[in-house]
């Protein structure tokens, strides 16, 4: 079955690690997103990456780093320098990097920071 | 992108179906109206989407009054399985490049209860 792939679903960590989550796609989607979604809220965008090799920074950039090696995957280091990273984390891909394609979503990463 | 409206909350029977409004009152001329649906400690799925006329697809159908100033997303048989956050949002379909155009403002949406 294609789809997205997001692991752990629950992740503890304490104040001043880095942490990474993991995406993947079998969907041969050129484009992925990482969006944060805090509690009741809407999803902002941390970073997006068009093609392989080639990402960009979204509205809430700060404290994050991401790279894209292979199409498949889009990981997301949440650094030490995030100030709030208590999060639910959901990747995303389209198939081109325009908003006429629909975003398909992985099942999020629930990340706690003590 | 424009401001949406939806109600907090709706139940809904088993079987019936579930008809879920948004108010776009603000919609300009070349911006879709998109809905999603958020399961709990789910990702986001999309349901659908339109510009003017009414559509329907395997999930859902929508419905988009004359002057596209509200929209209704319509269920035609709800289940269990349905209970969801709806989110209805407004969009902007642009072939730029830029972060605005990937972003999805959700607003707080409906959470639609399917009663058995």
């Amino acid at each position: 079955d294609g789809g997205i792939t997001q692991s752990p679903k629950y992740l503890f960590r304490k104040e001043g690690q880095n942490v990474t989550l993991s995406c993947e796609q079998n969907l041969n989607h050129d484009a992925m997103y990482w969006y944060r979604q805090d509690p009741g809220q809407g999803l902002r965008l941390i970073y997006y990456s068009q093609i392989v090799n080639d990402f960009q920074k979204g509205d809430i950039a700060e404290g994050y780093s991401v790279s894209r090696e292979k199409k498949e995957s889009f990981p997301l280091t949440v650094t030490s320098a995030q100030k709030n990273p208590t999060a639910f984390y959901l990747c995303a891909s389209s198939i081109a990097p325009s908003s006429f394609y629909e975003q398909y979503f992985g099942p999020g990463t629930r990340l706690t920071v003590t | 992108d424009a401001k949406t409206t939806q109600p907090t909350s709706m139940d809904c029977a088993e079987g019936r179906a579930a008809n879920l409004p948004c108010n776009h009152s603000t919609i300009s001329g070349n911006e879709y109206v998109y809905w999603y649906r958020q399961i709990h400690s789910q990702g986001p799925q999309y349901i659908i989407h339109g510009l003017k006329n009414n559509e329907t697809n395997e999930m859902a159908s929508l419905i988009i009054t004359e002057d596209r100033k509200s929209s209704t997303l319509i269920l035609p048989h709800a289940t269990l399985r349905d209970t969801a956050v709806y989110y209805c949002i407004v969009r902007l379909l642009t072939e730029d490049s830029g972060a605005g155009s990937y972003q999805l403002t959700f607003g707080k949406g409906t959470k639609l209860s399917v009663i058995p």
